[in-house]
C-alpha cells in the first residue's frame, strides 16, 4: 500500500543549500511530487520526477530519485527566506486519481 | 491566476454539530477533491468527484461525510455530526484532468479550512 516517509524539521542559512528527503513504500508509484505549503496558504506544486528518470532539474530544484532505495530526496539550492515553508512529497500509483502524502517537512531560512 | 478557493478559513464548532465546509474550484476544472491534515499527521485523501458524483472516496470517508456540487461554481464538504476526531485542516483541491502520467493533470489546491470541533 501507498505510504510516504518524511524527516520532520531542517533549519539552514540563507544562501546554503539544503536537501530534504522523503522515503516511499510503493514500487508501483509512477508520479512523484514535492508541494509546498507557505504560511497560511494551500499547498503549491513546485516539481515533479516520473518514475522513469533518476533526476530532474529545475532552476534552483534537484529532484533525485533512488528507485531501488525508494528514496526521493529535494535539494533547493542558494535558498532564500521565500523558501521558508513546509515540503511535502507525494506519490501517485498507476491507475489511481489521487495523491498519497508525507508528514511534510518544515524548512526555516535563517537570514 | 486562477485559483481554489475555501471558506471558512477557520470553524469552531461543538461536537455532535453539522459543519459544511465550501470550497470554489477553479473555473473549467472537471475533478474535484479533498483531502485533510490532522495536525503533525500525513495530508489524507478523502474522496474525489467527477461528473456530478464520487468517482473514489477513502476509509475515513464514512456516512458522516457528504460531498455536493449545489451549483455550477462550489463543492462542498459536509460533516454530519462532528467527532473530535474530526478537527483538521481541510484541503479542497481541483484538476481539469487526471492525475498521473498519460492524463497529465495538475492538482490545484485550495489554502485550506481549518475545523475545530470542542
Amino acid at each position: 500500500g501507498e505510504d510516504v516517509e518524511q524527516s520532520l524539521f531542517l533549519s539552514v542559512r540563507e544562501g546554503d543549500s539544503s536537501v530534504i528527503n522523503c522515503t516511499y513504500t510503493d514500487s508501483s508509484s509512477t508520479y512523484l511530487y514535492w508541494y509546498k505549503q507557505e504560511p497560511g496558504a494551500g499547498l503549491q506544486l513546485l516539481t515533479y520526477i516520473f518514475s522513469n528518470m533518476d533526476m530532474k532539474q529545475d532552476q534552483r530544484l534537484t529532484v533525485l530519485l533512488n528507485k531501488k532505495d525508494k528514496h526521493l530526496s529535494l535539494r533547493i539550492a542558494d535558498t532564500q527566506t521565500g523558501d521558508s515553508a513546509i515540503y511535502f512529497c507525494a506519490e501517485i500509483l498507476y491507475g489511481n486519481n489521487r495523491l498519497a502524502f508525507g508528514k511534510g517537512n518544515q524548512v526555516v531560512v535563517i537570514p | 491566476e486562477p485559483e481554489v478557493t475555501q471558506t471558512p478559513s477557520h470553524q469552531v464548532t461543538q461536537m455532535g454539530q453539522e459543519v459544511i465546509l465550501r470550497c470554489v474550484p477553479i473555473s473549467n476544472h472537471l475533478y474535484f477533491y479533498w483531502y485533510r491534515q490532522i495536525l503533525g499527521q500525513k495530508v489524507e485523501f478523502l474522496v474525489s468527484f467527477y461528473n456530478n458524483e464520487i468517482s473514489e472516496k477513502s476509509e475515513i470517508f464514512d456516512d458522516q461525510f457528504s460531498v455536493e456540487r449545489p451549483d455550477g461554481s462550489n463543492f462542498t464538504l459536509k460533516i454530519r455530526s462532528t467527532k473530535l476526531e474530526d478537527s483538521a485542516m481541510y484541503f479542497c483541491a481541483s484538476s481539469d484532468k487526471l492525475l498521473g502520467p498519460t492524463n497529465t493533470g495538475e492538482l490545484f489546491f485550495g489554502e485550506g479550512s481549518r475545523l475545530t470541533v470542542l
